[in-house]
């Protein structure tokens, strides 16, 4: 299994400070397309996992462009500009590159200082 | 506006099985890979199983904790997908979640429980 190691595993910032998130692969996630599947979802206290960047860099819908997302082969950051208290929550890093075996890293807690 | 809804959860003992629920709208069900995570009590998550589309035969595949005891399927005539799981641990106690291919949509998922 591709594994997926998040630093560091727990972020205190104050509002209006920006945050960064390491990603690193146990593999090159560039897939035999080009393409490189590797997403950063969002959890927020009591709810459900929520994608915010797919193939490295690409906001979803209604993303605000405070987040940003940088990265290729197995090296991965998700950079976040001016938090906010609605950022607060575990980030993730999700591979697909290596679908069906969709694989985690063990999740930032982005926490307010 | 895509929206997927869990059920099914609830506490059995080990053993025991339980057959989970997902519907779906806001989307072109019946071309769509459908997935079920699970994220366990520490909050790591782990991807469950797949189901293709009838185009690709309904081919599924699982993580290999699940072989043999869990049968994802679908419905397309519903936009719903199923998870049958038989002989639950107690390590499957977890939230159940469906998503959508990339995982672009998330239910909210559903808690299964499995403790004596």
């Amino acid at each position: 299994d591709i594994v997926m190691t998040q630093t560091p595993l727990s972020l205190s910032v104050a509002i209006g400070q920006s945050a960064s998130i390491s990603c690193k692969s146990s593999q090159s996630l560039k897939y035999s397309d080009g393409k490189t599947y590797l997403n950063w979802v969002f959890q927020s206290p009591g709810q459900s996992p929520k994608r915010l960047i797919y193939q490295v860099s690409k906001l979803d819908s209604g993303v605000p462009d405070r987040f940003s997302g940088t990265g290729s082969e197995t090296d991965f950051t998700l950079k976040i500009s001016r938090v906010e208290a609605e950022d607060l929550g575990v980030y993730y890093c999700c591979q697909g590159s290596y679908s069906p075996q969709y694989t985690f890293g063990a999740g930032t807690k982005l926490e307010l200082k | 506006e895509v929206q997927v809804l869990e059920s099914g959860g609830g506490l059995v003992q080990p053993g025991n099985s339980l057959k989970l629920s997902c519907a779906t709208s806001g989307f072109t069900f019946s071309t769509a890979w459908m997935y079920w995570y699970r994220q366990f009590p520490e909050k790591r998550l782990e991807w469950v199983a797949r189901i293709k589309a009838k185009s690709n035969n309904y081919a599924t595949d699982y993580t290999e904790s699940v072989k043999g005891r869990f049968t994802i399927s679908r419905d397309d005539s519903k936009s719903s997908i199923y998870l049958q799981m038989n002989n639950l641990k107690e390590e499957d106690t977890a939230i159940y979640y469906c998503a959508t291919t990339g995982v672009a949509y998330w239910g909210q998922g559903t808690l299964v429980t499995v403790s004596s």
